[in-house]
């Protein structure tokens, strides 16, 4: 069955380090891959999107990398800062605009 | 320019009741779809409404319907409610017309059942 990995233990990083998230999904061929983040109580917040023919994107300090060989997509926060706490969510669609959600990894950023 | 609102915002329901759930997309949008999202879980897909109509539904039993009115806006509803059905309730809206893969959520409605 389709599987969307995201590590369940929180991520613990130091103000200004960069934080790596990974995705890792099984019997899937997404057309794309969509990362949010989410805070307590609130909606998902779309953050970035990537093609499967896309090998890597960037938005200000986000960068995100797609492998389909490894089946893997990684997300970088450059320059951590206390506000980029969160929860990040990661999301893989086939194509029909119907996008899957892994079940999220927690980073906590420390001042 | 609004975006996804949705309402009630928390609603505490005994087993057995009914409830139902509402959104209004962000303008422009066409398309609603509605997650479930546990307590320490990614949301879960409910179902999708584009063009009033049903477009995709996820593994979700019958007690769950929906409904998707003329101005786009859309309902949850849920019936014969479980305790397993407490969660956060997650409503997202987008634009197929245009092929826009991305989804603009609401801060959901918090449903708890006793």
């Amino acid at each position: 069955s389709q599987k969307i990995e995201q590590n369940s233990e929180a991520l613990n990083i130091q103000e200004g380090k960069t934080a790596t998230l990974t995705c890792n999904y099984t019997n899937y061929s997404p057309a794309y891959l969509q990362w949010y983040r989410q805070d307590p109580g609130r909606g998902p917040v779309f953050l970035l999107l990537i093609r499967e023919n896309e090998k890597e994107k960037r938005k200000e300090r986000l960068k995100v990398t797609f492998d389909t060989t490894l089946k893997q997509s990684l997300f970088h926060i450059t320059a951590s800062q206390p506000a980029d706490s969160a929860t990040y969510l990661c999301a893989l669609d086939g194509g029909s605009y119907i996008p899957t959600f892994g079940r999220g990894t927690s980073l906590i950023v420390h001042p | 320019d609004a975006g996804v609102t949705q309402s009630p915002t928390h609603l505490i329901k005994t087993r057995g009741q009914q409830v139902t759930l509402r959104c209004s997309p962000k303008s422009g949008h066409d398309t609603v779809s509605w997650y479930q999202q546990a307590l320490g879980q990614g949301p879960q897909f409910i179902f999708q409404y584009y063009e009033e109509e049903e477009r995709q539904r996820g593994n979700f039993p019958d007690r769950f319907s929906g409904h998707q009115f003329p101005n786009y806006s859309s309902e949850l509803n849920v019936n014969a409610l479980l305790l397993g059905d407490s969660a956060l309730y997650l409503c997202a809206s987008s634009t197929l017309r245009v092929n826009n893969e991305k989804l603009f959520f609401g801060s959901g409605t918090q449903l708890s059942v006793l």
